[in-house]
């Protein structure tokens, strides 16, 4: 059964903090693996990872994954209270264009 | 923001009744998707279409049914609503299946009496 585990479940930091989140996963015909930051509302999307090793940025996050190893983390660098969400990993598979998400991490940053 | 417009955004409803949620894209895209996210389980994904009549299941399926009758609308049922099926219901669009990203509407939050 394919599975994406993520973790911690939740943190809690102060502004200015450095925070990485993980993701492990285990998913049949794997195509590439995604990152969504979820406030209120909608999930909005972040990365989309395919590659191994290659390192993709925007502002101060930034994510990298491991195929070898299965997993992948999203790094957040001088955290602010807006970085405050659920923070949502989730695998696509090669058909389908299915997404099979874990549980999310909640990541609180007090001022 | 990607052009999906969910409807109603709220429900409240009583055991046994049929519901109907309703997705409306604007951007023409071909795939689109309806999840229900819970505590604990994330989102996990309900049924999904590829085009115009065309749908399958996915892992939560039981107790729902869907149609799309237009590119644009993805309808969500349950034909006879429990309280299990209390959650938000979150619909999805994206382009194509070559690594386009799914873009998320912003919810429905039904609640089953």
């Amino acid at each position: 059964e394919d599975k994406v585990v993520q973790s911690p479940l939740s943190l809690v930091v102060h502004e200015g903090d450095t925070v990485t989140l993980n993701c492990s996963y285990e998913v049949t015909n794997f195509r590439s693996l995604l990152w969504y930051k979820q406030e209120k509302k909608a999930p909005t999307f972040l990365f989309m990872l395919t590659s191994s090793g290659i390192e993709k940025k925007s502002g101060r996050l930034s994510s990298i994954l491991d195929k070898k190893e299965l997993f992948s983390i999203l790094n957040i660098t001088a955290t602010q209270t807006g970085d405050s969400a659920v923070y949502l990993c989730a695998v696509l598979r090669e058909y389908g264009n299915k997404l099979v998400f874990g549980a999310g991490t909640i990541l609180r940053v007090k001022s | 923001d990607a052009g999906i417009t969910q409807s109603p955004r709220h429900k409240v409803t009583e055991t046994g009744t049929p519901v109907t949620l309703r997705c409306h894209q604007t951007e023409n895209h071909r795939y689109m998707y309806w999840y229900r996210q819970d505590p604990g389980h994330g989102l996990r994904l309900i049924h999904y279409s590829y085009g115009v009549k065309d749908t399958d299941k996915g892992e939560v399926s039981d107790g729902y049914s869907v149609s799309r009758s237009k590119t644009e609308d993805f309808l969500l049922t349950l034909e006879s609503a429990t309280s299990s099926q209390t959650s938000v219901y979150f619909c999805a669009i994206s382009e194509s299946t070559s690594g386009q990203p799914q873009h998320f509407g912003d919810g429905t939050r039904l609640s089953i009496l």
